[in-house]
């Protein structure tokens, strides 16, 4: 039982480029999230799940996409980062969180 | 105005002081409330479930007020490692589920 993983843990990617973060768990939940955390802001709600198959918009969703075909996994795609993507970004699973990834857009 | 709001502190303690935190949200659909932990560039990892009646987890003990839509923490006989952030987390399962997180509350025990 893993609980709540992600990848990559790191990545730097430079102004344009594209990338796909993955979260999977292991818990059967239905709900799942993604935020975003930037130094003095707290948890930003990107996007999230209420189940497989549907996708709804947090607060921050402007330059993210997300789909959920498989129940266990949510992903996160930045289709042309940017410098204002630079965050820690945290995938949620009920009321589990992944690890983390450190994405750095120089 | 945040719908979940916090005070950031810091809140400096001394070892085995008692200290308590508050929260306060402003969606009267609330319908679940927690506190989460957050240690320094760590994931959050949820510390307890806040119900009405009030519930106690060691030296640990979350309160809902509805009425006032509030939210406390009270952490008694302070240790070393509580040193961390404390979130003040409120779902609105209506038909969303989503989890909306306060900025946080930063503790720092002191020896």
């Amino acid at each position: 039982n893993a609980g709540v993983t992600q990848t990559p843990k790191f990545r730097v990617l430079k102004t344009g480029q594209s990338m796909t973060l993955l979260c999977a768990q292991d818990m059967n939940h239905e709900y799942m999230y993604w935020y975003r955390q930037d130094p003095g802001m707290g948890l930003r709600l990107i996007h999230y799940s209420v189940g497989e198959g549907t996708t709804a918009k947090g607060e921050v969703p402007d330059g993210y996409n997300v789909s959920r075909l498989k129940k266990q996994n949510f992903l996160l795609g930045l289709e042309s980062a940017a410098p204002s993507q630079t965050s820690v970004y945290f995938c949620a699973s009920g009321g589990y969180f992944g690890p983390g990834t450190r994405l750095t857009v120089t | 105005r945040k719908e979940v709001e916090q005070d950031p502190g810091p809140f400096n303690v001394p070892e085995g002081a008692t200290v308590a935190f508050n929260c306060t949200y402003s969606n009267s659909a609330s319908q679940s409330f927690f506190w989460y932990r957050q240690d320094c560039r760590k994931e959050p990892k949820l510390l307890m479930s806040v119900y009405s009646s009030g519930n106690e987890d060691g030296r640990f003990t979350a309160q809902l007020n509805r009425a006032s839509q509030y939210i406390s923490l009270l952490i008694r006989d302070s240790k070393l490692s509580d040193s961390a952030t404390y979130l003040c987390v409120v779902n609105r399962r209506s038909n969303t589920g989503k989890l909306i997180f306060g900025q946080g509350t930063t503790l720092q025990v002191k020896p």
